[in-house]
């Protein structure tokens, strides 16, 4: 089943703003990432929030995690076209059970020139 | 390094018909994994492998089995395939359990 779940399913922006998708997720976490997926290619790893962390930047891209409400939110700071991507979040439960990562359904996130 | 490749790319098959995905890495990792992903369901873990020789279920592991026999290589079998099947798999692989995952290009896969 789903664990993250990204709001909104759909973002569309013009270069030059930020765009925030936050991420829920329902049970315990060692950790939460997230991933961007350029149309018909594979993942690429963006940034890792472990869960006695609140919040992470890198470069343009700053997570926050809030484990008492089970949410998280990406920001990216003044968008480029290069960011059009599908952005995931995804969990690595605390709960045992399989190893891989759960992943949400995804932001479709478009930057309008 | 390459990372992670999988083959082939695109596969059409008919009903019933047997394939074998490759995924292999050169990063000596020792997690491995096998997703699909299907249009606005994200990704679903289908096997995994811990190591060499070994291979666990995944959410969503029915019609397909995994073999790892070498560590830096993942197979993934289908041994009748169904339309319901149809979707583009991922591979990854991870140096830690729940830590960063790399991931294949993708092998798009449909079942007629």
């Amino acid at each position: 089943s789903q664990q993250g779940e990204e709001d909104p399913q759909a973002l569309s922006i013009q270069e030059g703003e930020n765009a925030t998708m936050n991420c829920s997720y329902k049970t315990s976490i060692n950790n939460l990432q997230w991933y961007r997926q350029n149309s018909g290619r594979g993942l690429v790893h963006l940034i890792l929030i472990r869960s006695n962390e609140r919040e992470k930047h890198s470069g343009r891209l700053r997570v926050t995690l809030d484990t008492s409400k089970k949410s998280s939110s990406l920001l990216i700071t003044a968008s480029r076209a290069a960011d059009t991507a599908s952005y995931f979040c995804a969990t690595d439960g605390s709960g045992g059970g399989a190893d891989g990562l759960t992943f949400g359904k995804g932001t479709h996130l478009i930057i309008q020139p | 390094n390459a990372g992670v490749t999988q083959t082939p790319k695109f596969r059409v098959l008919k009903t019933g018909q047997s394939m074998t995905l490759l995924c292999a890495q050169d990063m000596n990792h020792e997690y491995m994994y096998w997703y699909r992903q299907d249009p606005g369901m994200g990704l679903r873990l289908i096997h995994y492998s811990v190591g060499e020789g070994t291979t666990a279920k995944g959410e969503v592991p029915d019609g397909y089995n995994v073999s790892r026999l070498k560590k830096q290589n993942f197979l993934l079998g289908l041994e009748s395939a169904a339309p319901s099947q149809t979707s583009v798999y991922f591979c990854a692989s991870s140096y830690v359990r729940g830590n960063t995952q790399y991931f294949g290009p993708g092998t798009r896969l449909t079942v007629l």
